[in-house]
């Protein structure tokens, strides 16, 4: 089984640009989260999206957004980056309705804001 | 609210030696609890998770954890490490209500030859 996917790996952009990432969860999972990964801030929770819908959001700006196609893939979006965006960005897919169920996770996607 | 705290950011053992990274949580319910490891530029990939079956979980890479709810910790631990257990290792909960983790600062671990 394929795991989850992120796309691209590395991306280079300038302040005020925007970025879509991209993410493919492990086939069967219908549960999506997105994490930001910092030197100084550690693993933060963006969101997670479940049948399309967000269904939890953490706390960051509104510049950061994201949605849910019917197929599970997901992709987020950051508007007018900033250079303090600059981070791993960590996909994860999950089941849902099983108890303890955990997250399985992509290689990241590693945007640098210049 | 649910959350995990990590002892020490960084821990260095020699190979062969005792492998101790520690975690507390806080939940006011029965928690559920993983253990995740990270290599360099990669994603974090399962080490064992907490199931209410048993205290003491076994994961992959000779690693176990054990639950003990009087001290609301969740140490991780592998009685001999190797060269190839240098990572980074994270303490998460999940949420009762999603699937949100709450992850520790992380544990940088390495092992002296």
């Amino acid at each position: 089984k394929a795991g989850v996917t992120q796309t691209p790996r590395y991306l280079i952009k300038t302040r005020g640009q925007q970025v879509t990432l991209s993410c493919s969860p492990i086939s069967g999972h219908r549960s999506v989260s997105w994490y930001q990964q910092t030197p100084g801030q550690g693993l933060q929770f963006l969101f997670e999206y479940f049948s399309e819908t967000q269904r939890n959001k953490g706390n960051f700006p509104g510049r950061f957004s994201g949605r849910q196609f019917s197929n599970s893939r997901s992709e987020m979006n950051v508007s007018t980056l900033e250079l303090g965006d600059s981070a791993l960005y960590l996909c994860a897919s999950s089941l849902v309705g099983e108890e303890n169920t955990e997250a399985f996770f992509g290689q990241g996607t590693r945007l640098t804001v210049v | 609210a649910q959350s995990v705290t990590q002892l020490g950011s960084h821990v260095s053992v020699s190979e062969g030696a005792l492998v101790l990274l520690r975690c507390n949580y806080s939940s006011s319910v029965p928690p559920y609890l993983f253990w995740y490891v990270q290599y360099p530029n990669q994603g974090l990939q399962l080490l064992l998770k907490y199931t209410s079956a048993a205290t003491l979980v076994k994961g992959i890479n000779g690693f176990e954890a054990e639950f003990k709810k009087s001290e609301t910790s969740f140490h991780l631990t592998k009685p001999s490490a190797h060269m190839s257990d240098a990572a980074e290792y994270f303490c998460a909960v999940r949420s009762n209500t999603g699937n949100q983790f709450y992850f520790g600062t992380g544990t940088s671990l390495t092992v002296i030859p």
